[in-house]
């Protein structure tokens, strides 16, 4: 089993473009989270999902949105990328509301 | 918002010994769980406490909550060069989304 996939590894943006990153798992897992992390900080958690289907925000919501259509996939979009959305973005998946297993991470830079 | 926070934010320590860290949060919670990241990868679950539970042990690793105190601690016993990593806590409320802290650098001196 892959486990938690992440695509891509790294990514540098210019200001005011977009991307999407992608978020597979094989572990049949129900809910998947978008987190970021920043130097000094813990994880910040931007949106999640409990189901095919249904997105719910979290914490740091603001300029990402996010799409579950498919239960192993959870997509992250960034619509017109800012400076202050450089960060390494982790996705995770569990089963309900247990230990939770992460991806590698992709580090993005927004010039 | 944070809810964990981790002390101390640094510990560097010999092989061999045992080393310390500890989380305190503030609200109420359902479980609290601990995890591991190596530099530039991603974290790895190492143990989950829940509420009603005041220890756990896996390996070397022991966790201690007081939920009194809103509190826990997380000790690695007889530390190896392999457990330098930073060490995160976090915690689980009703709304089963985990609240993290900013963790704990663990440098294991050969």
């Amino acid at each position: 089993n892959a486990g938690v996939t992440q695509t891509p590894k790294f990514r540098v943006l210019k200001t005011g473009q977009s991307m999407t990153l992608l978020c597979a798992q094989d572990m049949n897992h129900e809910y998947m989270y978008w987190y970021r992390q920043d130097p000094g900080m813990g994880l910040r958690l931007i949106h999640y999902s409990v189901g095919e289907g249904t997105t719910a925000k979290g914490e740091v919501p603001d300029g990402y949105n996010v799409s579950r259509l498919k239960k192993q996939n959870f997509l992250l979009g960034l619509e017109s990328a800012a400076p202050s959305q450089t960060s390494v973005y982790f996705c995770a998946s569990s089963f309900r509301a247990n230990e939770q297993f992460f991806g590698p991470g992709t580090r993005l830079t927004v010039l | 918002s944070q809810q964990g926070e981790e002390d101390p934010q640094a510990l560097s320590i010999q092989e061999g010994e045992n080393a310390t860290m500890n989380c305190s949060y503030k609200t109420s919670i359902n479980n609290l769980q601990w995890y591991r990241q190596n530099s530039g990868r991603g974290l790895v679950h190492l143990i989950l406490i829940r509420s009603n539970e005041r220890e756990k042990h896996s390996g070397r690793l022991r966790v201690t909550l007081d939920t009194s105190k809103k509190s826990s601690s997380l000790l690695i016993t007889a530390s190896r060069a392999a457990d330098t990593a930073s060490y995160f806590c976090a915690t689980q409320d009703s709304n089963y989304q985990l609240i993290w802290g900013a963790g704990t650098k663990l440098i294991i001196k050969p």
